[in-house]
């Protein structure tokens, strides 16, 4: 069956612009999480949906930062007023249910100029 | 909070031998799971092998395997008979029975040799 996609695959922008990073599921997938992946380093935890909502978001750095998964399918991650230390790569990962293993899309690679 | 350490920024092995990467991790709690995935450079994280701390029994799969020590909190990843397919950035992670989020260490590049 498909996999996690996330689209774009690559994105840049400017400094201070809005950015939408898109997100597609395993169909049937419940829980929905988002990484961000700075260069030479794991990803670390951003947020965690279950369902259309989110279940925890403590790992999102700021208030730039926000996502949305209103159908409890696709999820959104929204970046307000991008900064150059925003440059990452975004990864977004799907499982059956928060305790059953995550599966990764390819992620989208962000640059902010 | 739980803390994953890769010491090996790079590993190398050659061909058809075998490599150990290794992985330990800091928790106050009894109950968890331990992972290992692998990384290549289309970036996409592929599940290699799982392990629940609760199980006393090493996982496998084909010629990926762990050495979990509890006590130590040690998970390391042997990989068999290398082939050059292997070659990818290897990330150990932990989650929390009753979480969700993944901890991941800060990875190992494998290098294998032809």
């Amino acid at each position: 069956g498909a996999g996690v996609s996330q689209t774009p695959s690559n994105k840049v922008t400017e400094k201070g612009k809005y950015v939408e990073l898109r997100c597609d599921p395993i169909s049937g997938h419940t829980a929905l999480y988002w990484y961000r992946q700075s260069l030479g380093q794991g990803p670390e935890f951003l947020i965690y949906f279950q369902g259309t909502g989110a279940a925890d978001d403590s790992g999102l750095p700021n208030d730039r930062f926000f996502a949305v998964r209103p159908e409890g399918s696709v999820s959104t991650l929204k970046i307000q007023r991008t900064e150059r230390g925003d440059s990452a790569v975004y990864l977004c990962a799907s499982s059956l249910t928060y305790q059953e293993t995550q599966y990764f899309g390819p992620g989208t690679r962000l640059l902010v100029l | 909070a739980q803390t994953v350490t890769q010491s090996q920024p790079e590993m190398s092995v050659q061909e058809a031998e075998t490599v150990t990467l290794s992985c330990t991790y800091d928790t106050s709690e009894s109950d968890y799971y331990l992972f290992w995935y692998k990384q290549p450079p289309s970036r996409q994280m592929i599940l290699v092998i799982r392990q629940e701390a609760y199980k006393q029994q090493n996982a496998t799969e084909n010629r990926f395997s762990v050495n979990f020590q509890k006590a130590a909190k040690s998970f390391s990843l042997k990989i068999s008979d290398s082939q050059l397919g292997d070659a990818a950035m290897y990330f150990c992670a932990y989650r929390r029975p009753s979480g969700s989020r993944l901890t991941f260490g800060e990875g190992t590049q494998l290098t294998v040799n032809p």
